[in-house]
């Protein structure tokens, strides 16, 4: 079974450029959570989508957005970058039902550098 | 919502030495406990898991039991080897269900031959 894809791996982007990362989850799974990874905050929670809504929402500004498609893929949008953006970007997927059975898997992540 | 706390590192043994990374937690009710490991320049992968009080998660020699009465869910393993280092994450559910995660800040363990 195929593990969760995120693409592109690295990506180099300037201040005040705009960003889109995906993410295709595990075969049969209907959530996907995304993750900022720093060395600073260490792993911060963004958002979750279940069936293409998004379910939770963690604390970060409205520059970060995100949307999931009917096939459960992901992306996630990040505008108007600053530099205190760069970071490792993990996504998870999950069944997303309920219960102990409902465990993240993770992607290898994007590594986002903003100059 | 819950939250976690782990030691933090870096922590340096030396190969075949007993590893024990503490973290503790404070939660609603009695969720899933979970260790991650992020290997140099890789995603997270799940380590083990326990899902209720008194279980004993395990995998790869590794091992971390479920205390409630302490809770705590500290990470074991006999004798490490060179290949088991890598950063650990101690996670739990930030709220009910299991999504999302709350995690730990990691504790980064260098095993030296």
């Amino acid at each position: 079974k195929a593990g969760v894809t995120q693409t592109p791996r690295y990506l180099i982007k300037t201040r005040g450029q705009q960003v889109t990362l995906s993410c295709s989850p595990i075969s049969g799974h209907r959530s996907v959570s995304w993750y900022q990874q720093t060395p600073g905050q260490g792993l911060q929670f963004l958002f979750e989508y279940f069936s293409e809504t998004q379910r939770n929402k963690g604390n970060f500004p409205g520059r970060f957005s995100g949307r999931q498609f009917s096939n459960s893929r992901s992306e996630m949008n990040v505008s108007t970058l600053e530099l205190g953006d760069s970071a490792l970007y993990l996504c998870a997927s999950s069944s997303g039902t309920s219960g102990a059975k409902n465990i993240q898997y993770f992607g290898a992540g994007t590594r986002l550098s903003v100059l | 919502g819950n939250s976690v706390t782990q030691m933090e590192g870096p922590v340096t043994l030396s190969e075949e030495a007993f590893l024990t990374i503490n973290c503790t937690y404070t939660a609603t009710g009695y969720p899933s406990l979970f260790w991650y490991v992020q290997y140099p320049g890789e995603g997270l992968q799940l380590l083990l898991k326990a899902t209720k009080a008194d279980d004993k998660g395990s995998n790869k020699g590794f091992e971390a039991t479920y205390r409630k009465e302490t809770t705590s869910f500290h990470l074991e393993k006999g004798s490490v080897q060179v290949s088991d280092s890598a950063v650990y994450f101690c996670a739990l559910p930030a709220y009910s269900g299991n999504t999302p995660l709350v995690f730990g800040k990691g504790t980064r363990l260098s095993v030296i031959a």
